[in-house]
């Protein structure tokens, strides 16, 4: 059976450190992968999806940047983090536009 | 540019009592739409995926139903029960994109 794996389950980082979030599927090749945020009072917002390794579309310019180096790896990545990058974060896949989306357990990210 | 919106904001019921939460959205050209689950703090639950050609689509005690000509979809839970209090979403894509639009959610308490 297919399952995603997302760590850290929280992180208290200062601004302007770095950020790295790894979200990895198993299970299944070549499964779309998305990158969502949700606030409080705002819902999910889409940050990155992939359809392919190498493939990286940006829904929302910021400070963040996403990759995917292997088929089933899709990496959240920062350089130098804000206060308005805290969030709840969750990672999700599906195999195709018209399947059903998995998502992660999601990384509570704190900017202090 | 969808838009989904979920009403109420929040529900608070009786333990046994059947219930309904709304989703609407404002670009009928989807091809499915999903609804989560989503306990405090933790990732989402997929529910159920309708499909744009089928009009309901059951699991247990919930039945999603889909009226893409009124841009709207019900989640009906049945004999509701304290387990299933949660924040509920639904999410439709925008277009034929990859991109999935979520409501901000409907939060269900089941008073024992």
């Amino acid at each position: 059976s297919q399952t995603i794996h997302q760590w850290p389950a929280t992180l208290v980082q200062p601004v302007g450190s770095p950020l790295s979030l790894e979200c990895t599927v198993e299970g299944t090749s070549n499964p779309n992968l998305y990158w969502y945020r949700q606030a409080a009072g705002r819902g999910l917002q889409l940050l990155f999806y992939s359809v392919g390794i190498g493939q990286i579309s940006s829904e929302v310019p910021q400070n963040l940047s996403a990759s995917r180096p292997q088929d089933r790896q899709f990496i959240l990545s920062s350089k130098k983090l804000l206060l308005s990058d805290s969030g709840f974060y969750l990672c999700a896949w599906r195999v195709g536009r018209g399947t059903e989306a998995f998502f992660g357990q999601g990384t509570r990210l704190t900017v202090v | 540019k969808q838009e989904v919106t979920q009403i109420p904001a929040a529900l608070s019921v009786p333990e046994g009592e059947n219930l309904v939460l709304n989703c609407s959205f404002t670009d009928s050209a989807i091809y499915n739409l999903q609804w989560f689950r989503q306990d405090p703090g933790k990732g989402l639950t997929s529910l159920l995926l309708i499909q744009s050609s089928q009009r309901e689509q059951t699991s247990g005690r919930l039945n999603a139903s889909l009226d893409k000509s009124s841009g709207r979809s019900t989640l009906y839970i049945a004999a509701s029960q304290p387990g299933d209090s949660a924040t509920y979403l639904c999410a439709a894509p925008q277009g034929g994109s990859e991109k999935l639009v979520f409501g901000k959610g409907t939060k269900l308490t089941v008073n024992p």
